[in-house]
């Protein structure tokens, strides 16, 4: 069975401390796997897709990576605009249905 | 203007009240999904469409249906609604194979 798991829950970090949050999958066939920044009282904002191992994307103080089995956010120098909720999500080949992951709710303190 | 449109966003009602919660897009997608969010367990799909013939049923379907009724539009319907769909309703749309999902605002409906 298709899965996504996020870790932590929560997190809080002191402005300019950077850190990684982490999203484990269980999926049959990979084709994507995708973050997503969620504000309160917004739906889902896209920020990245990464398809294969050993793939990276950057986005500003944003960087994502993938392995065959979990992908990490790493955020460097975070700002308290970068307070959020962030969600993983995998596409597999079965059904082309997406798989969310719960979230890391991120709290940046000036 | 945004590119998926939530209506309402906002709805209280009654149990055992017909509701339908609207979605319109102007991203020019094929596909179409509806998912409900609950703290803790994050979105979950009710209901999805690859096409305006095209309906197929989620994670979590029962109780609920919907209408393609264009290419831009697809609507949720709780036929006679009940205290624990109260939840917060998302519409979102993608393009084809491997790419990413698009996101409205979203629906909070509550039941009393």
């Amino acid at each position: 069975e298709d899965q996504v798991t996020q870790s932590p829950e929560a997190l809080r970090l002191q402005e300019g401390e950077s850190s990684s949050l982490n999203c484990s999958y269980t999926v049959s066939g990979l084709r994507g796997l995708f973050w997503y920044r969620q504000d309160p009282g917004k739906g889902p904002e896209f920020l990245f897709t990464l398809y294969s191992a050993g793939e990276e994307k950057e986005k500003e103080r944003l960087k994502a990576t993938l392995t065959k089995k979990e992908s990490f956010l790493h955020i460097t120098a975070p700002k308290p605009e970068d307070s959020a909720t962030y969600l993983c999500a995998v596409q597999g080949s079965v059904g082309n249905q997406f798989y969310f992951g719960t979230g890391t709710s991120l709290t940046v303190i000036p | 203007d945004a590119d998926v449109t939530q209506t309402p966003r906002n709805r209280i009602t009654k149990t055992g009240k017909r509701i339908m919660l609207e979605c319109s897009q102007t991203k020019g997608h094929d596909r179409m999904y509806w998912y409900r969010q609950d703290p803790g367990l994050g979105l979950r799909l009710i209901y999805y469409s690859f096409d305006v013939k095209d309906i197929n049923k989620g994670e979590i379907s029962d109780g609920y249906s919907v209408s393609r009724q264009a290419q831009a539009k697809f609507s949720l319907s709780l036929e006679s609604a009940i205290p624990n769909q109260t939840a917060l309703y998302f519409c979102a749309t993608s393009g084809n194979d491997f790419q990413p999902q698009h996101f409205g605002d979203g629906t909070r409906l509550s039941i009393l």
